[in-house]
């Protein structure tokens, strides 16, 4: 039982340059989102999906676009990759209206 | 907005020893979860608790949900305990956005 699976685990860019981070789960969960963690600001949402082919943003959307076109995956993807986008990036899912999420390992990236 | 407040936020504790980590809760919630997020970064979900007690071996915790609080229990700490613990409780709206702790930093030293 894989659960959230998140790849790649760690991730060197050069600033402008573009990459995908794949969140994948195995638990049908309807809903999936994205997070960044950065020292001192704790976790922070920047999109989600309450189900295929719906997505929305959340706290800090700006240079961050993600689709969802099955119920399993749902890529985030940097456009032109920023110095500010260095963060530690967890996708995580739940079942809507049981209040349980589940994260991934998470995903170091860096923006040189 | 719903504040969830962590106390105490740094804890040094001796290998073997127990230790209790609070976390208050600004409005009434029928969701609370801990994590544990290990030195390598990883978040693990502990306990999954809107209300009551639930163990899972050294581990245990308490929420009573009318009084807006939760308690993270560890007992016989082991090195591999250190970490940073995290409540969490879960908007119930469309975004589903996680509201966190700040967190109690824990170092279990052997």
């Amino acid at each position: 039982n894989a659960g959230v699976t998140q790849t790649p685990k760690f991730q060197v860019l050069k600033t402008g340059q573009s990459m995908t981070l794949q969140c994948a789960q195995d638990m049908n969960h309807e809903y999936m989102s994205w997070y960044r963690q950065d020292p001192g600001m704790g976790l922070r949402l920047i999109h989600y999906s309450v189900g295929a082919g719906i997505t929305d943003q959340g706290e800090v959307p700006n240079g961050y676009n993600v689709s969802r076109s099955t119920t399993e995956d749902f890529p985030l993807r940097l456009l032109s990759a920023a110095p500010s986008q260095t963060s530690v990036y967890f996708c995580a899912s739940s079942y809507p209206g049981s209040g349980e999420l589940f994260f991934g390992e998470g995903s170091r990236l860096t923006v040189l | 907005g719903i504040q969830v407040e962590q106390s105490p936020p740094d804890l040094i504790l001796q290998e073997g020893a127990n230790s209790t980590l609070r976390c208050n809760f600004s409005d009434s919630v029928n969701n609370l979860q801990w994590f544990h997020q290990n030195p390598w970064g990883q978040l693990i979900n502990l306990f999954y608790i809107p209300s009551g007690t639930k163990q899972n071996g050294r581990l245990s915790a308490t929420t009573v949900a009318t009084e807006r609080y939760s308690l993270l229990y560890i007992s016989s700490s082991q090195t591999t305990d250190s970490g940073v613990y995290f409540c969490a409780v879960l908007l119930m709206d469309s975004s589903y956005k996680l509201i966190f702790g700040s967190g109690t930093r824990l170092l279990v030293r052997p």
